[in-house]
């Protein structure tokens, strides 16, 4: 149980185009999901926090307008990289996990999305 | 605040020796801890977690790791190590504060090499 998946895994586009990345909770309802960015031989940069039904929460230096984040659906979120640069080239990775005040909080990961823009 | 060190960007081992990744947080609330592995272009899974449990915790493939609040560690271990395990690994650590939204904050990572 709690698989996500992200689509596509990899994508090549022309500078000044827009991408959307999909990631979806297959098995499970998640009421929030987080996007990620990793560049080569780095750590995961949280990008912002997406919960269902409402606005993303974005995180410091992150371009709300640039990334936009929609949460349509309990196992949808997706998010679109708009009027892409070559400097947005990357590895997207989403993480989904379960609703509720749980506690013991576990993310689950997509297998991410390569992004480069050309 | 919370953060975390991985101390090590690289640690390389032969197969069959014990595995030693070492990972310190930083909190000001009892947190949350995570390992999860990392294969070439691939998400992340997750190896094992810490909540508030049993200190020792064990996981998948044979890693476990322990909580020591004295030395606000958790180190993963192996004792035997496989060609397999070859990867990239991150600590992570996430505040027992409902509020704060479930957020991780990773480590830098450790490659773990594992040589024949």
């Amino acid at each position: 149980g709690a698989v996500v998946s992200q689509h596509p895994s990899w994508v090549i586009c022309k500078s000044g185009t827009s991408v959307k990345i999909e990631c979806r909770s297959l098995d499970f309802q998640a009421t929030t999901m987080f996007w990620y960015r990793q560049f080569p031989k780095q750590s995961l940069m949280l990008m912002a926090t997406s919960n269902e039904g409402s606005k993303a929460t974005y995180e410091q230096g992150v371009e709300k307008d640039k990334f936009l984040i929609n949460h349509a659906s309990l196992t949808l979120s997706t998010l679109t990289v708009t009027s892409a640069h070559p400097e947005d080239s990357s590895f997207y990775i989403c993480s989904a996990r379960f609703g509720g005040r749980a506690r013991a909080d576990t993310q689950y990961f997509g297998p991410g999305t390569r992004l480069t823009v050309l | 605040a919370q953060s975390v060190t991985q101390l090590g960007s690289h640690v390389s081992v032969s197969e069959g020796a014990l595995v030693l990744l070492r990972c310190n947080y930083s909190s000001s609330v009892p947190p949350y801890l995570f390992w999860y592995v990392q294969y070439p272009n691939q998400g992340l899974q997750l190896l094992l977690k810490y909540t508030s449990a049993a200190t020792l915790v064990k996981g998948i493939n044979g890693f476990e790791a322990e909580f020591k609040k004295s030395e606000t560690s958790f180190h993963l271990t192996k004792p035997s190590a496989h060609m397999s395990d070859a990867a990239e690994y991150f600590c992570a650590v996430s505040p027992m504060i409902y509020n704060q939204g479930g957020k991780l904050i990773f480590g830098q990572g450790t490659e773990l090499s594992v040589k024949p």
